[in-house]
């Protein structure tokens, strides 16, 4: 069973470009989250979204940032005209269908996509 | 205030070593509490969860007092395998978002 694919795993894009990052959750899972790590920071919530839904997007920035996961195909997420302070990593997690509901399921993080804005 | 808290470390302890990590966070009402582990540039792994009544797992003990809104982790025996970062997580509640502290940085040196 494969676990939590990510891709690319690493993205360089100058000032101004759109980065687009993908996110495979595993298998039979249905829901899916974000989460940035500033270098030298812990990991900040962004969005958590089911398959056509967004649940929670308030860690999310009010602009440039959007997120889907469509009915077929990975989840992704998107950054608008990048700026240097969008240099991260960015990980996805997922967990399966029922989470929150019946309590805590773990999340399982992807590799991480880098994002290097020059 | 930053809603969970650690020191950051580094700590740097030999073999064998015990070591304690803290953490705080702010909101009273969260219902979750974990420990996950960090090595350098990888993701973010569960190592425990945390419990009230504590929770042991071979070398490592995770202990939760609601009262003062704390957490700790403690590692006996320390290996060079456990050299990582640990990051104490909180979940406030409802959905599954976890709110993570900066992280606490552990070196285990021969």
């Amino acid at each position: 069973n494969a676990g939590v694919m990510q891709n690319p795993r690493h993205l360089v894009r100058r000032r101004g470009q759109e980065a687009r990052l993908r996110c495979s959750p595993m298998k039979g899972h249905s829901h899916v989250y974000w989460y940035r790590q500033l270098p030298e920071e812990g990991l900040k919530f962004m969005v958590y979204l089911q398959k056509e839904n967004i649940i929670d997007e308030s860690g999310m920035p009010k602009e440039r940032f959007s997120a889907e996961f469509p009915k077929e195909g990975p989840s992704i997420l998107r950054i608008q005209q990048v700026v240097r302070g969008d240099s991260a990593a960015y990980f996805c997690a997922s967990s399966p269908p029922g989470s929150g509901a019946k309590g805590f399921y773990e999340q399982y993080f992807g590799p991480g996509t880098r994002l290097t804005v020059t | 205030r930053k809603e969970v808290e650690q020191d950051p470390g580094p700590f740097n302890v030999p073999e064998g070593a015990t070591v304690a990590f803290n953490c705080t966070y702010s909101n009273s009402a969260s219902q979750s509490f974990f420990w996950y582990r960090q090595d350098c540039r990888k993701e973010p792994k569960l190592l425990m969860s945390v419990y009230s009544s504590g929770n042991e797992d071979g070398r490592f003990t995770a202990q939760l007092n609601r009262a003062s809104q704390y957490i700790s982790l403690l590692i006996r025996d320390s290996k060079l395998s456990d050299s990582a970062t640990y990051l104490c997580v909180v979940i406030p509640g409802g959905y599954n978002k976890l709110i993570f502290g900066a992280g606490t940085r552990l070196a285990v040196h021969p």
